[in-house]
């Protein structure tokens, strides 16, 4: 199974909104409403962000948003703070009953 | 609050295997809706899923590994395992165990992460 593609890294300024793509295929992405994003900072493990692709888990800000069309799904962060600066990896389910990460995407805040 | 650590050697000699075990608390590793994952991350990588298992004893797993995996559990500890046989230098990584809902595969718990080196 081939990672999911996301862009290596995006940035933007405290305040901004910013978008992270999940791009997969049929069997993975556009099969399923199984997207989920994770947060990762330096040294710690991932944090899960948004679940079912549009579901955020409790405590997570309704800063955090995604959505999905078609193979491709996103990821966008509003009001960005400091804070959210971090890596964010994408995850969906398979058609073979497995699970499938992106290869991730460094956020800067500028 | 539910909670996974992962135990096992920090090193492991080539060709060798790897073995890990992860210990949840604050919940029960026999519920019906949740399988439990074992997550790795190269330095400086991204993740990639190993494999999961579900308390009755299926598994699943990354095709590019399958060959070389054996995910196990065992409900009277409220622990699973993994052993990765014929390590090589290419399974350095920081090993993460995660519980994964199991309808709408998304992982809401993890551990902290073990980190094992392969290197004589």
């Amino acid at each position: 199974q081939s990672a999911l593609t996301q862009p290596a890294s995006v940035s933007g300024s405290p305040g901004q909104s910013i978008t992270i793509s999940c791009t997969g295929t049929i069997n993975d992405v556009g099969g399923y409403n199984y997207v989920s994003w994770y947060q990762q900072h330096p040294g710690k493990a991932p944090k899960l962000m948004i679940y079912d692709v549009t579901n955020r888990p409790s405590g997570v800000s309704n800063r955090f948003s995604g959505s999905k069309s078609g193979s491709t799904a996103s990821l966008t962060i509003s009001g960005l703070q400091a804070e959210d600066e971090a890596d964010y990896y994408c995850s969906s389910f398979t058609s073979s009953s497995n699970v499938v990460f992106g290869g991730g995407t460094s956020l800067t805040v500028l | 609050q539910v909670q996974l650590q992962e135990s096992g050697p920090g090193l492991v000699k080539p060709s060798q295997t790897l073995s890990l075990t992860c210990t949840v608390s604050g919940g029960s590793i026999s519920s019906g809706v949740y399988y439990w994952s074992w997550i790795r991350q190269h330095p400086g990588k991204g993740l990639e899923w190993i494999g999961y298992i579900y308390h009755s004893g299926n598994t699943y797993f990354n095709p590019s590994l399958k060959s070389r995996l054996t995910i196990s559990i065992d409900t009277s500890k409220n622990q699973f395992s993994l052993k990765v046989s014929s390590v090589t230098a290419a399974d350095t990584a920081v090993y993460y165990c995660a519980r994964c809902y199991g309808d709408h595969p998304y992982h809401d718990y993890w551990g902290q992460g073990s980190l094992v080196t392969v290197s004589s």
